[in-house]
């Protein structure tokens, strides 16, 4: 069974890194054609992918935060990790992590976390 | 970046009805689209990928179609369970970009 939870700080103030980890059981990412990526969703409005990583440590990013995103990976404990740097309201959200099985299904998200609420406030 | 427009926003219906959640992509996808399902207090659940395939576990009442870049989500035979929130997205290409959502509400 595939399980993926996130964990966050909750509250963090503008301007400063948000740190995300993801832990998860179920599946290896050192196996081939694995991924774990990052969803966002402000309360009441739809989802934004932010960011992959995959079992070759490939990395793949949203555009559109791109300089702001950095993704990684512990292997060995089964965890990754989102850092976004230099936060504002706009970034208030629920973010999940989510699984990618490439090699079976796709670039789709075939499992997801409940979800970790980030709100900044100053 | 590729827009998904989804539609209806929202939609009403009866257990045992038939509905139709439709998305359309700015521009070619090829088959690669998939549809989720959001309820509160549950994790995201993947219905369809690459346009028609069933994920596995899923009740075969949910089906998946496409024409051109045009893309329907079917669920025959409403249960209960399936209200909630509906998300497409395309698996094509990065940035993965998803639906506005429809939200299936019981009449």
């Amino acid at each position: 069974q595939v399980t993926l939870k996130e964990s966050g700080p909750g509250i963090l103030q503008p301007s400063q890194t948000l740190s995300l980890t993801c832990t998860f059981s179920g599946f290896s990412l050192s196996t081939y054609g694995m991924g774990v990526g990052w969803i966002r969703q402000p309360s009441g409005k739809g989802l934004e992918w932010l960011a992959n990583i995959w079992w070759d440590d490939d990395k793949s990013y949203n555009p559109s935060l791109k300089n702001r995103l950095t993704i990684s990976q512990d292997t060995s404990n089964n965890q990754a990790f989102l850092k976004i740097t230099y936060v504002d309201t706009a970034d208030t959200a629920t973010y999940y992590c989510t699984r990618t099985d490439r090699y079976n299904y796709g670039y789709v998200m075939d499992a997801w976390g409940q979800g970790a609420s980030v709100s900044v406030s100053s | 970046d590729v827009q998904m427009t989804q539609s209806p926003y929202n939609l009403a219906a009866s257990p045992g009805e038939s509905v139709s959640i439709n998305c359309k992509a700015s521009k070619s996808i090829s088959k690669y689209l998939a549809w989720y399902q959001q309820k509160p207090g549950k994790a995201n659940k993947l219905l369809i990928y690459d346009g028609s395939t069933l994920q596995s576990g899923i009740p075969s009442r949910f089906s998946g179609s496409r024409s051109g870049t045009d893309f329907t989500l079917t669920i025959r035979s409403l249960e209960p369970e399936d209200f909630g929130l509906y998300y497409c997205q395309q698996h094509n290409e990065y940035p993965f970009t998803f639906g506005s959502g429809t939200k299936l509400e019981i009449k």
